[in-house]
């Protein structure tokens, strides 16, 4: 149990464009989901928490409007990486909580984007 | 959140046991010590978590010293595929979010 996905696995964009990540939880409904990106050699960085039918918070020096999330449904979080440049590059992992104190993340396999 | 204090790197022989520490000197009586590692290019695996008492489950046990400023994670019977990162983090109990450091590379070697 406890099944996280995303969609794609990995996606090659050019420069200027929009690109969308899907995560879904599985086999659980996930009261909150958070996105991380994590660049080559280095560890996961938060980048925004999410709740079901509310915004987003958003990490100090994560901009809003560049890493769009929507988090519609219980089982499904989308992050949007708009007008996508090479710096963006990056693997971009969600997690999803079941809920209650003391819980674990269960993460997604991730997606590594790149921008050519 | 507390912060963790973790070695860059530890080897362990195939079949020994891996016995991973781990600092939170500066833990509150409200927060977790959880533990997730990290095969090359995939996402981040749950491994345990503990608040006071020591914790086993079927991949690892989690020692927890008394004063909790401190933390061993276990791995019994290390094989190959336990080469991972592993992380030590510290967590506030109404399901904060997860804040990772460098955590542990450790290398699982024939």
């Amino acid at each position: 149990g406890a099944v996280v996905s995303q969609h794609p696995s990995r996606v090659i964009c050019k420069s200027g464009t929009s690109v969308k990540i899907e995560c879904r939880s599985l086999d659980f409904q996930a009261t909150t989901m958070f996105w991380y990106r994590q660049f080559p050699k280095q560890s996961l960085m938060l980048m925004a928490t999410s709740n079901e039918g509310s915004k987003a918070t958003y990490e100090q020096g994560v901009e809003k409007d560049k890493f769009l999330i929507n988090h519609a449904s219980l089982t499904l979080s989308t992050l949007t990486v708009t007008s996508a440049h090479p710096e963006d590059s990056s693997f971009y992992i969600c997690s999803a909580s079941l809920g209650g104190s003391g819980n674990e993340q269960f993460f997604g396999p991730g997606t590594r984007l790149t921008v050519l | 959140d507390a912060k963790t204090t973790q070695p860059p790197s530890m080897d362990c022989a195939e079949g020994r046991a891996a016995n991973l520490p781990c600092n939170h000197s500066t833990i509150s009586g409200n927060e977790y010590v959880y533990w997730y590692r990290q095969i090359h290019s995939q996402g981040p695996q749950y491994i345990i978590h503990g608040l006071k008492n020591n914790e086993t489950n079927e991949m690892a046990s989690l020692i927890i010293t008394e004063d909790r400023k401190s933390s061993t994670l276990i791995l019994p019977h290390a094989t190959l595929r336990d080469t991972a990162v592993y992380y030590c983090i510290v967590r506030a109990s109404q399901g904060g979010k997860l804040i990772f450091g460098q955590g542990t590379e450790l290398s699982v070697k024939p």
